[in-house]
């Protein structure tokens, strides 16, 4: 079992719909759960961390995270052709430790 | 600018050569990351510090990979004898204690 699993898509979405996002994790000690989004051939960058359980927003982004069932999502209101891109889970056991990496999920929004 | 710099872009080697790549953190960020990402996978961690001391090691590094962070500012990656399964893109980030990671630019890896 691989330690962050995502849904590798690609995730078809009509312009103005809402993109969601899924992520589960295997290690339960794990505290801190990040989101990046990836443009072909650019480095990951930033979109939210949750740490908590429950709904963390921001803007159009919308994190949620399931301790219980090891589970973290991103939901996207909204969807714009530029949100075209991949979204890779990442998660981190401790405050000091290395992030695991999802192999990411490739969303199209379409016209 | 103040993000995360890596240096070279893009580095195209023949394979046996040695290539390093240099990454400048952002300045109040304490811990460093290397990640090595192949086309459709996400980042797969290398190695990380927390100022100068080299904490962790990923089990797949190669005994070729080597990377130093003297006195806790920019940190060098070095890869001896690459192979073709070296081709990747090369990725740092740097952390301000636990909270969000925050990378640079990347340096991609072609061995020929």
């Amino acid at each position: 079992q691989k330690e962050v699993e995502q849904n590798s898509g690609p995730l078809s979405v009509p312009e103005g719909a809402i993109a969601s996002l899924n992520c589960t994790y295997s290690d339960r000690g794990s505290q801190s759960f990040f989101w990046y989004r990836q443009y072909s051939g650019k480095s990951p960058e930033l979109i939210m961390f949750i740490y908590s359980n429950g709904d963390k927003e921001d803007g159009r982004f919308t994190a949620q995270l399931n301790k219980a069932s090891q589970y973290v999502s991103l939901l996207i209101r909204d969807s714009q052709p530029s949100d075209s891109a991949t979204y890779l889970c990442a998660v981190g056991t401790g405050t000091a430790s290395k992030l695991t990496f999802g192999t990411g999920t490739r969303l199209q929004v379409t016209l | 600018d103040t993000g995360v710099s890596q240096n070279p872009r893009h580095k195209i080697t023949k394979r046996g050569q040695n290539v390093t790549f240099r990454c400048d953190p952002i300045s109040e960020h304490n811990r460093l990351y290397w990640y090595r990402q192949t086309l459709g996978q996400g980042p797969e961690f290398l190695t990380y510090f927390q100022n100068e001391a080299q904490l962790e090691k990923s089990r797949l590094l190669s005994d070729r990979f080597s990377a130093e962070r003297p006195k806790g500012s920019f940190s060098t990656l070095e890869i001896q004898r690459t192979e073709q399964g070296d081709s990747a893109m090369y990725l740092c980030a740097s952390r301000p204690g636990g909270h969000e990671a925050f990378f640079g630019q990347g340096t991609r890896l072609t061995v020929v």
